[in-house]
């Protein structure tokens, strides 16, 4: 089973604050990262699929970049509001298995007023 | 609406009654998968197929079947479900781009069983 760490666990932050955490995964036979977002009671919706090194990713105030060398990708948010509090899933495919996503425990965000 | 539909969403159950939760996709999507939820584990990679009559195994497979006769449809089958299955259960798709920019899935709204 492959192994990919998500951190910090949870994180509060203020309205305002900009944020970041991180995904780590093994940087062998990589085919392509994706970040997820998991609001309470809803189903994951995707925000990135990243797939080449050096990758930069934004959607909105929600960005991400990814180093498959070193096995992390960073999603950063900047300017924190209330409706990003969420639960953030980074999953890992490798290659010849790309329907076949390893996810991480994921980073709970709270972003308080 | 382009959607993944799972039903029930909610149920409750007895050890060893056979149950089964349906899954379908109307986005024409080659690939399926079912998940499952638990707390502090993340979401893990129960079956997942590749395309009709295609079926292997994720990281879970312990205690559940799964078959793909049609392309829409993708159930999840307990046949003798035991309280350690009880957990907050996903069906997701997608579909190869071809392009090697990975495959955005999309996942159904969920079903929380509790077994008994």
């Amino acid at each position: 089973i492959l192994n990919v760490e998500q951190s910090p666990q949870s994180l509060h932050v203020q309205e305002g604050d900009s944020t970041n955490f991180t995904c780590s995964f093994p940087s062998s036979n990589f085919y392509a990262l994706h970040w997820y977002r998991w609001e309470t009671a809803k189903s994951p919706e995707a925000l990135f699929v990243m797939t080449l090194n050096g990758d930069e990713k934004k959607k909105g105030r929600i960005s991400a970049t990814l180093n498959t060398k070193e096995g992390y990708s960073y999603l950063y948010i900047k300017g924190s509001q209330p409706e990003d509090s969420a639960t953030y899933l980074c999953a890992f495919a490798n290659t010849g298995t790309a329907s076949k996503l390893t996810f991480g425990t994921g980073t709970r965000l709270q972003v308080t007023l | 609406e382009a959607q993944v539909t799972q039903n029930p969403r909610y149920l409750i159950t007895v050890t060893g009654k056979k149950l089964t939760v349906t899954c379908s996709q109307n986005m024409n999507h080659e690939y399926m998968s079912w998940y499952r939820q638990d707390p502090g584990l993340g979401l893990r990679q129960i079956y997942y197929s590749m395309n009709v009559e295609v079926t292997d195994k994720g990281d879970v497979p312990e205690g559940y079947k799964v078959s793909r006769k049609e392309k829409r449809n993708f159930p999840l089958i307990l046949e003798s479900p035991s309280p350690n299955q009880t957990s907050l259960y996903f069906c997701a798709s997608s579909s190869p781009t071809g392009t090697g920019q990975g495959e955005t899935q999309y996942f159904g709204p969920g079903t929380r069983l509790l077994v008994l």
